[in-house]
């Protein structure tokens, strides 16, 4: 009973580098979502995706981009890495077509750009 | 405004104590809320649904007050495992379902 699942768990980039964050549900989900969560903030949007081919952003998208693989599947991508993006990033998914459904977390991908 | 505000706490309560805690939304029309616990560095993880009527598991007791626009999470017999950050979430449900506000989240810090 897996749930939500990401990887990696850690990982360390030089600025400049790049890298793509994995996560798969197998709840079969709708939706799925990124978020970061800084030190004494809350969790920020970064972009999900309301269904199989459709992405959006959220709250927090420059830097990042994204891919709705399949149903299961949602990537996170950083293209170029900044320090400002040293993080904890959470995926999640939800059956959220009315709303009314909670969302599931992965277990975190801390994300340190030196 | 934020759309989802709380007291970040601490609040350190002895064990055995009863303790609670309020969140303020600002979207008059949400429909959708839940209390979400978070243990240092790990993933959130759903706590409870909060309905109109408000519910009770075990030792928690959620509310919904909508005139005040707030929800309360009601935590009794604090045990030390209780200990953790409480987040609260806000689903509006107008337009966008995948629009879910977060809480910064109160600190519970439960004393033996």
């Amino acid at each position: 009973n897996a749930g939500v699942t990401q990887t990696p768990k850690f990982q360390v980039l030089k600025t400049g580098q790049s890298m793509t964050l994995q996560c798969a549900q197998d709840m079969n989900h709708n939706s799925m979502y990124w978020y970061r969560q800084d030190p004494g903030m809350g969790l920020r949007l970064i972009y999900y995706s309301a269904s199989e081919g459709t992405t959006d952003k959220g709250e927090v998208p420059n830097g990042y981009n994204v891919s709705r693989l399949n149903k299961r599947e949602f990537s996170l991508r950083l293209e170029s890495a900044a320090p400002s993006q040293t993080s904890v990033y959470f995926c999640a998914s939800s059956e959220a077509r009315a709303g009314n459904q909670p969302q599931h977390f992965g277990d975190g991908t801390r994300l340190s750009i030196l | 405004r934020k759309e989802v505000e709380q007291d970040p706490g601490p609040f350190n309560v002895p064990e055995g104590a009863t303790v609670a805690f309020n969140c303020t939304y600002s979207n008059s029309a949400s429909q959708s809320f839940f209390w979400y616990r978070q243990d240092c560095r790990k993933e959130p993880k759903l706590l409870m649904s909060v309905y109109s009527s408000g519910n009770e598991d075990g030792r928690f007791t959620a509310q919904l007050n909508r005139a005040s626009q707030y929800i309360s999470l009601l935590i009794r017999d604090s045990k030390l495992s209780d200990s953790a950050t409480y987040l609260c979430v806000v689903n509006p449900k107008t337009g966008n379902f995948n629009k879910f506000y977060f809480g910064s989240g109160t600190k519970l810090n439960v004393k033996p």
